[in-house]
């Protein structure tokens, strides 16, 4: 079993249309997060979710939004999507303090 | 403002040698400090870490150096292999913030046969 599930792993989209990357956890821990990795694979925390409750909101375009609907799902929403916007999404959990896990990644591309 | 500097962003070893990833943090209420690994195509994955009441960790191959007062860390990957070819990436964060990330730029490391 994948500690850490995101679906899909590929999405190509067009300029100005919705798409939605889940991620779905097995681990049981409390704490959920979004990272992006640009083209120059630096990696940077976009949101952290415990239980179910946004704590961490970076400075993202409100264009995203995330949905923890339970503790094992943490959904990523983007609106009105932008070129800048391809990217590599990470979905990530954690225990309060402990060991990050990394989904597999969603490479997006907009075109 | 990066909080975590990496250095070099790519290196190149012989199999066998010793290849040596740096970085330097900023912020000293940062209290874990791993050290990821990935793959091509792949999510970063835990290789070893240290929090800063020791000044080195040994795990295998893989030994943290940390330097508190010099606000340092460094990887040291011993007997490097093909294998090890991968990008690596510095972090850090504190027990406050939960488990949330701020990452290096990452190295890129190549191990030559």
């Amino acid at each position: 079993d994948t500690a850490v599930s995101q679906t899909p792993k590929y999405l190509v989209t067009q300029m100005g249309n919705d798409k939605s990357i889940k991620c779905e956890q097995n681990l049981g821990h409390d704490t959920m997060y979004w990272y992006k990795q640009d083209s120059k694979k630096f990696l940077k925390i976009m949101f952290s979710y415990n239980n179910k409750e946004l704590i961490i909101n970076e400075t993202v375009p409100n264009r995203f939004s995330p949905k923890s609907p339970d503790k094992a799902h943490l959904n990523l929403h983007i609106n009105s999507l932008e070129l800048g916007d391809s990217a590599v999404y990470f979905c990530a959990t954690a225990g309060w303090g402990t060991e990050a896990f990394f989904g597999q990644g969603t490479r997006l591309t907009v075109v | 403002q990066q909080q975590v500097k990496q250095s070099p962003q790519s290196l190149i070893v012989q199999k066998g040698g010793i290849s040596i990833i740096n970085c330097a943090y900023e912020n000293t209420a940062f209290d874990y400090f791993p050290w990821y690994q990935q793959f091509p195509g792949k999510g970063p994955a835990l290789l070893i870490a240290i929090r800063p009441d020791v000044s080195e960790k040994k795990e295998g191959r893989f030994t943290i150096s940390f330097n508190k007062s010099a606000k340092q860390f460094s990887l040291h990957i011993m007997d490097s292999q093909p294998g090890d070819s991968a990008t690596y990436f510095c972090a850090a964060s504190m027990i406050t913030s939960g488990s949330r990330l701020t990452f290096g730029e990452g190295t890129q490391l190549t191990v030559n046969p």
